[in-house]
């Protein structure tokens, strides 16, 4: 299977907001809403930031959120902050009864 | 909330089989909503699902690597494990335990919740 497509780098200033995008196909993002998004930190392991499309766990911060529209989901970070250097990978269910990540995105804060 | 701790060899050789175990703690292997599953880091890469179980035996796999994985659990420990067979340098990376929260009846894998921190195996000779 192959992975979801995401922009390889993003970035912005403090106080910006950003969006990261994750385009799928029909037979993931575009066939269910089980799509979610996770960040990386260095050196450590993934943090789960936003599930079922737009859902955010407790203790998630909310300047995250997410959205989807047709094979394309979306992550928006806004009032970017410097603790919020990091890689953030996309998920999805598909329709072969497996899970896909997509290729990650670095971002950076200017 | 859960916590998972992966436990294995940190340097396998090529042609041979790698084997790691996740201990749960914090949570019942048994929970209906959850299913147990690996996924993996090569260094400086992205991340890669490998393959998930569920307490009754039940085993989700990435089509890529279905040929060489097997998973299995142990729910009078607490416990699940990942074997890959015929490993190659390619299948050098950080390799994570994690839980995948499933839908009503578990029809439908939806996201990855907590993560253990990550065991770097390296396959050399």
């Amino acid at each position: 299977q192959s992975a979801l497509t995401q922009p390889a780098s993003v970035s912005g200033s403090p106080g910006q907001s950003i969006t990261i995008s994750c385009t799928g196909t029909s037979s993931d993002i575009g066939g269910y809403e089980f799509v979610s998004w996770y960040q990386q930190l260095p050196d450590q392991a993934p943090k789960m930031l936003i599930y079922d499309v737009s859902n955010r766990p407790s203790g998630v911060s909310n300047r995250f959120s997410g959205s989807k529209s047709g094979n394309t989901a979306s992550l928006t970070i806004s009032g970017l902050q410097a603790e919020d250097e990091a890689d953030y990978y996309c998920s999805s269910y598909t329709s072969g009864t497996t899970l896909v990540f997509g290729s990650g995105t670095k971002v950076s804060v200017l | 909330q859960p916590q998972l701790q992966e436990s294995g060899p940190g340097l396998v050789k090529p042609s041979e089989a790698l084997s790691l175990t996740c201990s749960v703690s914090g949570a019942s292997i048994y929970s209906n909503n959850l299913y147990w599953g690996w996924v993996r880091q090569p260094p400086g890469k992205g991340l890669e699902w490998i393959g998930s179980i569920y307490h009754s035996g039940k085993t989700y796999y990435n089509p890529s690597l279905k040929s060489r994985v097997s998973t299995s659990v142990d729910t009078s420990q607490n416990l699940f494990s990942l074997t890959l067979t015929s490993v190659t340098v390619a299948d050098t990376a950080v390799y994570f335990c994690v839980n995948v929260v499933c839908s009503i009846n578990c029809y439908f894998l939806r996201y990855f919740d907590q993560w253990g921190p990550g065991t770097l195996v390296t396959v050399s000779s």
